[in-house]
């Protein structure tokens, strides 16, 4: 089973649309949650933390489950410029340890 | 303003013929980080250096070595790059250090397209 699974997608949706990513983890050691956002050609970017108590960033909203190994990023409103690949991203332990990047999911927002 | 910055973009280098990809920084982290990204896959972290300390991945081929000469460079020393090894190579930096909250997300340089011929 690998470390960090996420939807396969790829999910094309229309402007305006709300769409939801998940993801699921296998050391349940982990401690950090993040979700990156990867352009064509480019390299991942932080998109947000991803907190216990769940947390929101304008149309974006990050949720995490420590009992199901599970987290999500819901997008509100999609914009054509959300348009990109969507890493979930995961440390494995408390401290330094090295982060462990799903696959991603790609997202296309279509007009 | 570029805070990790990788040099070439992009790299051609021969089949067998050893290529190095360097890396440097100017948010003063103490942790460099150098991930392989294939088409369509997840980055894989090859290694990390934690201050000086060099941290191997267990499935990282021999063939790819680094070095850290000081906090603000990290190099990647492909000795005989084989076609297998085209890919984008990525350096990320975080703040390390355990009594901070490992919340500390990395940051990443806009990455090495090496190609083979």
């Amino acid at each position: 089973r690998k470390e960090v699974e996420q939807d396969p997608g790829p999910f094309n949706v229309p402007e305006g649309a709300t769409v939801a990513f998940n993801c699921t983890y296998s050391n349940s050691a982990s401690q950090s949650f993040f979700w990156y956002r990867q352009d064509c050609r480019k390299e991942p970017k932080l998109l947000m933390s991803v907190y216990s108590s769940g947390n929101e960033d304008g149309r974006f909203t990050a949720q995490l489950n420590r009992a199901s190994q599970y987290i999500s990023l819901l997008i509100r409103d999609s914009k054509l410029s959300d348009s990109a690949t969507y890493l979930c991203v995961v440390r494995r332990n408390s401290g330094n340890t090295p982060l462990v990047f799903g696959k991603g999911t790609r997202l296309s927002v279509i007009a | 303003d570029a805070m990790v910055i990788q040099n070439p973009r992009y790299q051609v280098t021969q089949f067998g013929k050893p290529v190095t990809l360097s890396c440097s920084q100017t948010l003063n982290h103490n942790v460099m980080y150098w991930y392989q990204q294939k088409s369509s896959q997840a980055p894989k972290l090859l290694f990390h250096y934690y201050d000086k300390d060099f941290n191997n991945e267990a499935d990282t081929p021999d063939n790819f070595q680094s070095r850290r000469p000081n906090t603000s460079f990290c190099f990647l020393d492909i000795r005989s790059p084989g076609l297998g090894d085209a890919a984008m190579y990525l350096c990320a930096t975080s703040r390390g250090g355990y009594s901070r909250s490992g919340n500390q997300p990395q940051h990443f340089g806009d990455g090495t397209r090496l190609s083979i011929l």
